[in-house]
């Protein structure tokens, strides 16, 4: 099948520790991204990346980082520095370029206590 | 920078009543995508608009990208059960990533 997994779906995590997110996608797409949802703020842009070994920041990359050292894989790390981790995480891949469908991971729900 | 509003943020109606949401950037855009969240679930896909004043349908779902191409809208006639979800309009400008609006979250009353 092709798509994207994201893993894990649900995760808690005490206040103060790091925690990574992963995202596999085999759809031989170039550029991946990480959204953060929350509840009647729609998608906010996280990080993005539109080539290996490359990613910019989105706009609330603040407490977050990233690596894209193979095509297929793009994980999230939500640091301690993040004042407000607890959210639903999607993660996203499309071809590059204007106009390519975005699809989406089925997310991940971080909870931090 | 760039944004992408959308209007309403929720919207409920009656079974077989008709249902639209606006959405609205502050710059000129070259394409503007729709995509569907049901409850609990991922957005999907819906459609994409390019043309200045394109208008698109899928069965009961009329799409409607603006001549400026700064507006769309998205108009569902007589709503089902199966349309619940939150509808989320993305814009986007040459090879940036997609803006999304914060959505309209619609439910249908059976």
């Amino acid at each position: 099948d092709g798509g994207i997994t994201q893993s894990p779906k649900y995760l808690f995590r005490k206040e103060g520790q790091n925690v990574t997110l992963s995202c596999e996608q085999n759809l031989n797409h170039d550029a991946m991204y990480w959204y953060r949802q929350d509840p009647g703020q729609g998608l906010r842009l996280i990080y993005y990346s539109q080539i290996v070994n490359d990613f910019q920041k989105g706009d609330i990359a603040e407490g977050y980082s990233v690596s894209r050292e193979k095509k297929e894989s793009f994980p999230l790390t939500v640091t301690s520095a993040q004042k407000n981790p607890t959210a639903f995480y999607l993660c996203a891949s499309t071809q590059r370029g204007s106009g390519n469908t975005i699809y989406f991971g089925e997310g991940s729900w971080l909870t931090v206590v | 920078g760039q944004q992408v509003m959308q209007i309403p943020q929720y919207q409920h109606v009656q079974e077989g009543e008709d249902f639209t949401t606006y959405c609205n950037s502050s710059t000129t855009l070259s394409n503007i995508q729709w995509y569907k969240q049901r409850p609990g679930g991922h957005p999907v896909f819906l459609i994409q608009l390019v043309k200045s004043g394109e208008v698109k349908k899928q069965k009961r779902l009329t799409f409607q990208f603006g001549e400026a191409k700064k507006n769309s809208s998205l108009h569902i006639t007589a709503t089902q059960t199966t349309d619940v979800g939150t509808y989320f309009c993305a814009g986007q400008r040459g090879n940036t990533p997609l803006v999304f609006g914060k959505g309209t979250r619609l439910s249908v009353i059976a």
